[in-house]
């Protein structure tokens, strides 16, 4: 089955650093990856659609400079979070599935950031 | 604006007990409907997913009953364990161009 490998599991950075999240998919190719942001017994909130080899599609309300998407490859993309603020902390999470098979959508396992 | 709309937000059912899990959503161009199982510190994984034409779907313990044209659908846990206790959601995507993700159910099962 398809495997989204997402790292790290978790972080704590001080404010004002960047911090970089990457999310591979290990046995397919994945021209699409989607990263959510969780908050605390909440649902899932889509950020962005990170394209293979082009710009990243950003949700309304989402700061594309703050959260720069790079998908430089197809089984790797990036989520880093920039200048990162206490309220920024959050559960990140990508998903991402095979070519055409989004029925095999998977999830990483997310990443817990804090910044202190 | 929400495209999928999930309840109940918090169930707790004895272990053996049937939770059901309703979700409604409008855009009638959703062709794919999943429901996600998630564990505190975990990504969401897939329990079971159906489309629009097909009403009912079973796998295991798991059956998602589905219908058009009320624009619902459910999930029942048949036989549940403690194991189960987690916080479910249900999504709706057309072409998995994006999903929509319900608010999501946090099912407790009492021993």
């Amino acid at each position: 089955g398809a495997v989204v490998s997402q790292h790290p599991s978790w972080v704590i950075c001080k404010s004002g650093t960047s911090v970089k999240i990457e999310c591979r998919s290990l046995d397919f190719q994945a021209t699409t990856m989607f990263w959510y942001r969780q908050f605390p017994k909440q649902s899932l909130m889509l950020m962005a659609t990170s394209n293979e080899g082009s710009k990243a599609t950003y949700e309304q309300g989402v700061e594309k400079d703050k959260f720069l998407i790079n998908h430089a490859s197809l089984t790797l993309s990036t989520l880093t979070v920039t200048s990162a603020h206490p309220e920024d902390s959050s559960f990140y999470i990508c998903s991402a599935y095979p070519r055409g098979r989004y029925e095999a959508c998977t999830f990483g396992s997310g990443t817990r950031l804090t910044v202190v | 604006q929400q495209q999928v709309k999930q309840s109940p937000q918090s169930l707790i059912v004895q272990k053996g007990g049937i939770p059901i899990i309703n979700c409604a959503y409008e855009n009638t161009a959703f062709d794919y409907f999943p429901w996600y199982q998630q564990f505190p510190g975990k990504g969401p994984a897939l329990l079971i997913a159906i489309r629009p034409d097909v009403s009912e779907k079973k796998e295991g313990r798991f059956t998602i009953s589905f219908n058009k044209s009320a624009k619902q659908f459910s999930l029942h846990i048949m036989d549940s364990q403690p194991g189960d206790s987690a916080t479910y959601f249900c999504a709706a995507s057309i072409l998995g161009n994006q999903f929509y993700f319900g608010t999501g159910t946090s099912l407790t099962v009492i021993p």
